[in-house]
This record gives structure tokens, sequence and C-alpha cells, in this order.
């Protein structure tokens, strides 16, 4: 079975812009949750959907969104970038259900410059 | 409350020993502990995980010892190989199955050959 796949794996963007980030979760897995990782805070919850649904929401600002699709592809958005966005943003697929393990993506390494 | 503490932040091992990571949690709702792996340039892989009905969960050399009273759950490595050398976060879930994962800050093993 694949495994989680994200694109793109590295990202150089200006302070600003925006940028959108996307998650292939693994066949048959419903839930995917986002985290962002940096050296300074770890690894932080942005958010996790289910069935196209946002379930649950980490303490970011409203600049980082996300959605996902009725195939359970996930896509994040990251508007108007600031310098402190520069991180590997993480997104992890799970069944859910009785199922708690969550499996990670690669991650995308993004650089705010 | 809904913090995880881990430590040390690092720590050097000698190949054939035993590695000891140890975290402590606030929030008694919390119903599902994991433990990552996870090596440089890569997402963090899924190691182990336990539920706090259980005091001990082992999976070939690695072990989770869980002390419900204590708030505290530990990670040990059997026999430390140089290929475990990598950074180990402990994480917390709950209550239910929320998507939502929060993180120990991290800790550096070294294994020494």
């Amino acid at each position: 079975k694949a495994g989680v796949t994200q694109t793109p794996r590295y990202l150089i963007k200006t302070r600003g812009q925006q940028v959108t980030l996307s998650c292939s979760p693994i066949s048959g897995h419903r839930s995917v949750s986002w985290y962002q990782q940096t050296p300074g805070q770890g690894l932080q919850f942005l958010f996790e959907y289910f069935s196209e649904t946002q379930r649950n929401k980490g303490n970011f600002p409203g600049r980082f969104s996300g959605r996902q699709f009725s195939n359970s592809r996930s896509e994040m958005n990251v508007s108007t970038l600031e310098l402190g966005d520069s991180a590997l943003y993480l997104c992890a697929s799970s069944l859910q259900g009785s199922s708690y393990e969550q499996y990670f993506g690669p991650g995308t390494r993004l650089t705010v410059t | 409350q809904q913090q995880v503490k881990q430590s040390p932040q690092s720590l050097i091992v000698q190949k054939g020993g035993i590695s000891i990571i140890n975290c402590a949690y606030e929030n008694t709702a919390f119903d599902y502990f994991p433990w990552y792996q996870q090596f440089p340039g890569k997402g963090p892989a899924l190691l182990i995980a336990i539920r706090p009905d259980v005091s001990e969960k082992k999976e070939g050399r690695f072990t989770i010892s869980f002390n419900k009273s204590a708030k505290q759950f530990s990670l040990h490595i059997m026999d430390s190989q140089p290929g475990d050398s990598a950074t180990y976060f402990c994480a917390a879930s709950g209550p239910g199955n929320t998507g939502k994962l929060i993180f120990g800050q991290g800790t550096t093993l070294q294994v020494k050959p």
C-alpha cells in the first residue's frame, strides 16, 4: 500500500504571497490532519478533516486554511505569508473510527523570504 | 493542561545499551499515547502506541511503560543500535478520536558504536 504523499516537497515563496500544499492519504483513510514543524515550536496541530468537514482546529491564525475533497485528498492554504511561516508542513492520514493511528507523509519544506 | 512535556532533550547511549525517554502530561482525558521516530528529511514514523488501560506494551526492542496515576509514560529502546539514532517524539490525544495529536518537544538520540 502506498504511503501518504505530499506535494510539492520543497517550496520557496516571498513574504505576502500565498501558497497551497497538497496531501494524498493512504488508500482507504478518510481523515487527514495537518501539522507545522519548526525548531522552536516543535510539532503543532493545524487542523483535521474527515469526510470533507473540518472537525478540529489548532491555535493558528485565519491565514491558515484547508479543505478536503471527496476522494479524501486534502489541501492547505496559507495566505499573506510571513517569515515565521517557514516550516516543515506535515500531513498525516488515519482510518478513524476505532483506529487512532496517524501515518505521516514526508512533508513540504516551505521557505518564506 | 494540553501540554506534553518530554525529557531529556538529547541522549547519548552506547551501542547495546538501553535508551529511556520520558513524557508527562496533565490532561487526564487523554486516551491515546503514541511514540514517533523521525529521521532527518523524513516525516515522523509511528513506532508504538498505548492506551491508558494498559501499563506496558512491547514491540520488538521498543517498550512503552505507562503510569496512569503519575500521568507519565516512557519509551525504552533495548539493545540500542546506531540505526536507532533519530529524534523521538511522544504524543497524546483525546478524549476520543479527535485527529489531533499533541506532541512533546522531542528527544535527539545518538547511539555510539
